[in-house]
């Protein structure tokens, strides 16, 4: 498609239950960044890939964070055993060149998680 | 590490008035500057950016941004507001890493 797409759009998850997201990039694009976002907040980094490498994951805010891209596309944000503090809108990025460049940022619409 | 603060949590304005959200960022070196809106429901969108060069930067649906170094600043400005601009507004900064900080966000209400 031409832009990036999340999947699902909204998710609600028992609390211990484990949930995977989904991020299809737009084609091509190298760099995929995924974001947290919590209700009347602006996004907070989690994790960034190079095609299949990820090569930061300093924002994960625990390990039941776990993010993967093994073919150098699509990418799955999983989480374990969800906390109801996890409960926010989850952003795929992508861009198509190596990290932080001056083609800026195309978002997804994000998937909201809500864990009751 | 780069961070952003946004002053105004929200703005209301008249359409058709002027608009300027402010911007201020903390960086040690010269940062790349974004401007993203996000309306309910949606992913965020580029309005503009600075790298470099002309510090009057022009952008999407009008919008326009100036860089000014002395005051850390890169705030946000529209001539005349339409309804269609009320949506949440975010700057962001980025260091020439992979981690880009973004403020806790504008949101802009459109009185007719």
């Amino acid at each position: 498609g031409a832009g990036v797409s999340q999947s699902p759009r909204y998710k609600v998850a028992k609390r211990g239950q484990d949930v995977a997201l989904r991020c299809d990039p737009i084609s091509g694009h190298v760099s995929l960044f995924w974001y947290q976002q919590a209700l009347g907040q602006g996004p907070e980094f989690l994790t960034y890939f190079q095609n299949e490498a990820q090569l930061d994951k300093s924002g994960l805010p625990s390990d039941r964070f776990f993010a993967e891209r093994p073919e150098g596309s699509v990418s799955t944000l999983k989480i374990q055993r969800t906390q109801q503090e996890d409960s926010a809108v989850y952003l795929c990025a992508s861009t198509p060149g190596a990290g932080l460049s001056n083609y800026g940022y195309t978002f997804g619409s994000g998937t909201r998680l809500t864990v009751v | 590490a780069q961070s952003v603060t946004q002053p105004d949590i929200h703005i209301t304005v008249s359409e058709g008035a002027s608009l300027e959200l402010r911007c201020n960022y903390s960086y040690g070196a010269t940062p790349y500057l974004f401007w993203y809106v996000q309306s309910p429901g949606q992913g965020l969108q580029l309005l503009l950016k600075y790298f470099s060069g002309d510090t009057l930067v022009q952008g999407i649906k009008g919008f326009e941004a100036e860089f000014k170094r002395s005051q850390s600043s890169f705030n946000l400005r529209k001539p005349s507001v339409h309804w269609s601009d009320a949506a949440e507004y975010f700057c962001a900064v980025g260091a020439g890493n992979n981690d880009m900080r973004f403020g806790a966000g504008t949101r802009l209400t459109v009185k007719p």
